[in-house]
């Protein structure tokens, strides 16, 4: 069975760093792309980076390009967000998610999330 | 960046019903195109991938269609459970896009 489980989230004041992990189990993790996508509390769904299977390449949203590194450990099955200079906007559930197979940009199976509050 | 604009934002229906959503890219994106269903405090599930491919597992009541620009995600025999709101998604290019979601209610 695929499993997600989030970590790390947390209250944080603006400016300030956290680093979020996601732990996966019941599949080939270093076969697969792997996500962060976020939701503000009450908004839509936000992807917020992207990862190849060997870390060779990474894709970011603009709001957090310079700011937010996705990383990943295939030995470990885990994937990471190392999130800085936080901002009140970047406050929501973060959600790591795993892509179907042979696909980069669509996830079949998401974690339960870890909420982030950026707030003084 | 590809703007996906669902419609509408809010659809009230009732248990039986039909309902249909719509979604629009603002690029062709061929098939390119998900959707998603989300509950109140849940992560979304993937219903739809290629457009108009059922995810394994999930009911033959929901479908989809389109190409090109214009997409629509249908739930047919509305039951208690369908009240979500759906969410479609570009997946022709980073940075991926989800449109605005659609409310579900009963």
């Amino acid at each position: 069975e695929v499993q997600l489980v989030e970590s790390g989230g947390g209250l944080v004041q603006p400016g300030g760093s956290l680093r979020l992990s996601c732990a996966a189990s019941g599949f080939t993790f270093g076969s697969y792309w792997m996500t962060w996508v976020r939701q503000a509390p009450g908004k839509g769904l936000e992807w917020v980076a992207t990862i190849k299977q060997d870390g060779a390449e990474e894709y970011y949203v603009d709001s957090v390009k310079g700011r937010f590194t996705i990383s990943r450990d295939n030995a470990r099955d885990s994937l990471s967000l190392q999130m800085s200079r936080l901002r009140g906007e970047d406050t929501a559930v973060y959600y790591c998610a795993k892509t179907v197979v042979g696909t980069t940009r669509t996830f079949d199976f998401w974690g339960q999330g870890t909420t982030v509050t950026v707030s003084s | 960046d590809i703007q996906m604009t669902q419609s509408p934002s809010f659809v009230s229906a009732s248990v039986g019903d039909t309902v249909t959503i719509t979604c629009r890219a603002s690029q062709h994106i061929g098939h390119l195109l998900a959707w998603y269903q989300q509950k109140p405090g849940k992560a979304p599930d993937l219903l739809i991938h290629g457009a108009s491919t059922l995810q394994s597992g999930v009911p033959s009541k929901f479908s989809g269609s389109g190409s090109g620009t214009d997409f629509s995600l249908t739930i047919s025999s509305l039951q208690p459970e369908d009240f979500a709101t759906y969410y479609c998604q570009q997946v022709d290019s980073f940075p991926i896009t989800f449109g605005q979601g659609t409310r579900l209610e009963i």
